[in-house]
């Protein structure tokens, strides 16, 4: 029972567009979700994370957004640069920290 | 200020064989995650480990599997009799105080991995 989805396994965008990551959850009692960065050969570091109580936050070039109610957060990145070219998870907590099967984003130059 | 450590990076294991992972925390993190991937598959957890406490081991296999964090020295994850689909990458955190649950924002550092190949 995958709790934590993220349905698109790669994604490809130009240098200097959005970057639009998709996340999707079915359990309502999550209350804190984190956005992990993965390269290849290294472990998931961390990018940005959202409160169940705010529908937005904000870090530089990072957008992360929530809708409680499509229970459905998302992470943008503008503008998108070659090196943001990495896996990235979705993961939310009620108890630990439960993680989707990620997304590859390419930025192509 | 060293990140986590894990070692080895890669490690080949016959059928049978015992597998040990190890995990040395940041320093003054005393909380511990153990988290494998398996291909083409997110991260799941798999223990929650506090200094010589075993906090929440409801990921980890029943049989095969134990982990440890002793008072001194590194996490332990040790998987016995190892078979094919254990292969897998295996990923240790530390935070310096819970991580999830009702705790407020903590950061948690993942390690390199450790990537083990059962043969």
């Amino acid at each position: 029972d995958q709790q934590v989805k993220q349905n698109s396994p790669s994604l490809s965008v130009q240098e200097g567009r959005i970057s639009i990551l998709n996340c999707d959850y079915t359990n309502s009692m999550f209350d804190y979700f984190l956005w992990y960065k993965k390269y290849p050969a290294e472990g998931p570091t961390f990018l940005i994370s959202i409160s169940s109580i705010k529908d937005k936050n904000e870090d530089g070039r990072f957008t992360v957004f929530l809708n409680k109610s499509a229970k459905h957060l998302s992470l943008h990145i503008v503008p998108s640069q070659p090196g943001d070219s990495a896996v990235y998870f979705c993961a939310a907590s009620a108890r630990r920290y439960i993680f989707g099967t990620g997304t590859r984003l390419k930025v192509l130059a | 200020n060293a990140g986590v450590m894990q070692n080895p990076r890669h490690l080949v294991r016959r059928r049978g064989q015992e597998a040990r992972l190890r995990c040395s925390p940041m320093k003054g993190h005393s909380h511990v995650y153990w988290y494998r991937q398996l291909p083409e598959e997110g991260l799941k957890f798999m223990v929650y480990l506090q200094k010589e406490n075993i906090i929440d081991e409801s990921g980890m296999p029943k049989e095969r599997f134990s982990a440890e964090f002793p008072k001194e020295g590194p996490s332990i994850l040790r998987i016995q009799q190892v078979v094919r689909g254990d292969s897998a990458a295996y990923f240790c955190a530390s935070s310096p105080r819970q991580w999830g649950g009702t705790a407020l924002n903590t950061e948690a550092f993942f390690g390199q991995g450790t990537r083990l190949t059962v043969v």
